[in-house]
């Protein structure tokens, strides 16, 4: 079967960094994609990798190992705002997503 | 740019009745997907149409079935409610010819209870 392992929960402090990692099995790979989704509220698009390595965007980063079926996002100078659930979702052979039950990431003052 | 429409927002059902929601995506924006959304489970796909055809299909039962108008507007359709329909049904636009190698775009979705 297709499977995508994430954290459930995790918890940092604010200012700090917080690495969210994703491993993935799935039947083929078409690129994996990280939302975030605060409580109550749509998914929103973060980030689109395809290839190997890192993709930097301000102060979230994203990166991909398609050998090793895994990715981490990676947020820097947490904010409170930051305060909401991960999703980290890939496209399959027959572009299908297939998606993680999402981490959800607590910042503390 | 208006964003992604859905409604109802909000609905309570009783078991055995049937529910009609709506989706209207971004203007341009050809392509409809529908996911359910549970606690612990994230997200499943339901479907996706692409110029009002059904392009791809998740491992929902027949109950559950959508379509899609030539204005690019999408409902989904579920009958003969079960408890365990209660949940969070999100539609997602993009505008991609290529299926899911891009951004999708969220609505608020629409929050079923069904009692």
């Amino acid at each position: 079967g297709q499977n995508i392992d994430q954290p459930t929960e995790m918890t940092a402090t604010e200012g700090a960094i917080v690495q969210i990692n994703c491993t993935y099995q799935t039947s083929g790979f078409n690129g994996l994609f990280w939302y975030q989704q605060h409580a109550g509220e749509a998914p929103t698009f973060l980030s689109y990798n395809v290839l190997d390595g890192l993709e930097e965007k301000g102060r979230f980063s994203s990166f991909l190992s398609r050998s090793k079926g895994y990715s981490y996002l990676l947020l820097k100078e947490l904010q409170m705002k930051d305060s909401a659930s991960y999703l980290c979702a890939v496209t399959d052979s027959n572009y299908q997503l297939i998606w993680g039950a999402g981490t959800k990431l607590i910042i503390k003052p | 740019k208006a964003g992604v429409t859905q409604t109802p927002r909000y609905l309570i059902k009783t078991r055995g009745q049937q529910v009609t929601l709506s989706c209207s995506p971004i203007s341009g924006h050809r392509s409809v997907s529908w996911y359910q959304q549970t606690p612990g489970q994230g997200l499943q796909f339901l479907f996706e149409y692409f110029s009002e055809t059904q392009r791809n299909k998740g491992n929902f039962p027949g109950r559950f079935s959508g379509r899609q108008f030539s204005n690019s507007r999408s409902e989904m359709n579920v009958s003969t409610l079960e408890l365990g329909d209660s949940a969070l049904y999100l539609c997602a636009s993009s505008p991609g010819t290529e299926p899911n190698t891009g951004e999708l775009f969220f609505g608020e979705g629409s929050r079923l209870t069904v009692l």
